[in-house]
């Protein structure tokens, strides 16, 4: 099973400025990442495919980058609606699994 | 509009059993798989497993292989998880989510239903 590792934990950001949330798989995935947005009481929303790819809907200011084993979720200039839990994916084989969160909350 | 509508919040005891469902509307059902998440309280996503609606390929994560089971109904586009002795430990928010492929993003969920466990 491929274990993802998503860092920081909590990332403390004030509104307009840049976040940087990091994901590195235990083993390659190639490209087949994923990034999902969650805030309370809702359920995650698909925010970025295949590492840097946004989904339909998703604002300019959420870009992915990375491949292999490291990845990035980049929120350029942070809006408060932005405020949320973080989670990778990936899907390199049928057996996806999770990143444990990156919470982005307000400095 | 593509949609996954799921049931309503449970209440059970330790040792019941229970069957939770994820309808799928607005996309061809059997063409897509459907994935289940858990959500413990305060806690990340757990991958559980997928299935596919057309063929009811299934497979698990080896975390909850034998602990749950996914099923479908293909002539009423729904996807079910259910438990034959529930635990307290089952306590838990369950998400179903669309895939394209059985290695592929997530990309439509449904709103997740509430599992609460107590004697």
């Amino acid at each position: 099973e491929i274990v993802m590792t998503q860092s920081p934990a909590t990332l403390s950001v004030s509104p307009g400025e840049r976040a940087t949330l990091s994901c590195r798989a235990s083993q390659s995935v190639s490209s087949n990442l994923a990034w999902y947005q969650q805030k309370p009481g809702q359920a995650p929303r698909l925010l970025i495919y295949g590492a840097s790819t946004r989904a339909t809907g998703i604002p300019a200011r959420f870009s992915g980058s990375g491949s292999g084993t490291e990845f990035t979720l980049t929120i350029s200039s942070l809006q408060s609606e932005d405020f949320a839990v973080y989670y990778c994916q990936q899907y390199n084989n049928w057996l996806g699994t999770f990143g444990q969160g990156t919470k982005v909350e307000i400095k | 509009e593509v949609q996954l509508v799921q049931s309503g919040a449970e209440v059970k005891k330790p040792g019941e059993s229970l069957k939770i469902s994820c309808k799928g509307s607005g996309y061809s059902f059997t063409s897509y798989w459907i994935g289940w998440v858990r959500q413990m309280p305060g806690k990340g996503l757990e991958w559980m497993g997928i299935i596919y609606p057309g063929d009811s390929d299934t497979r698990y994560s080896p975390s909850f292989q034998g602990q749950v089971t996914i099923s479908a109904d293909k002539s009423i586009s729904t996807a079910y998880l259910q438990w034959s002795s529930l635990k307290a430990s089952d306590t838990a928010m369950y998400y179903c989510a669309r895939l394209r492929y059985s290695g592929s993003k997530m990309d439509v969920w449904g709103k997740g239903t509430t599992v609460t466990v107590s004697s």
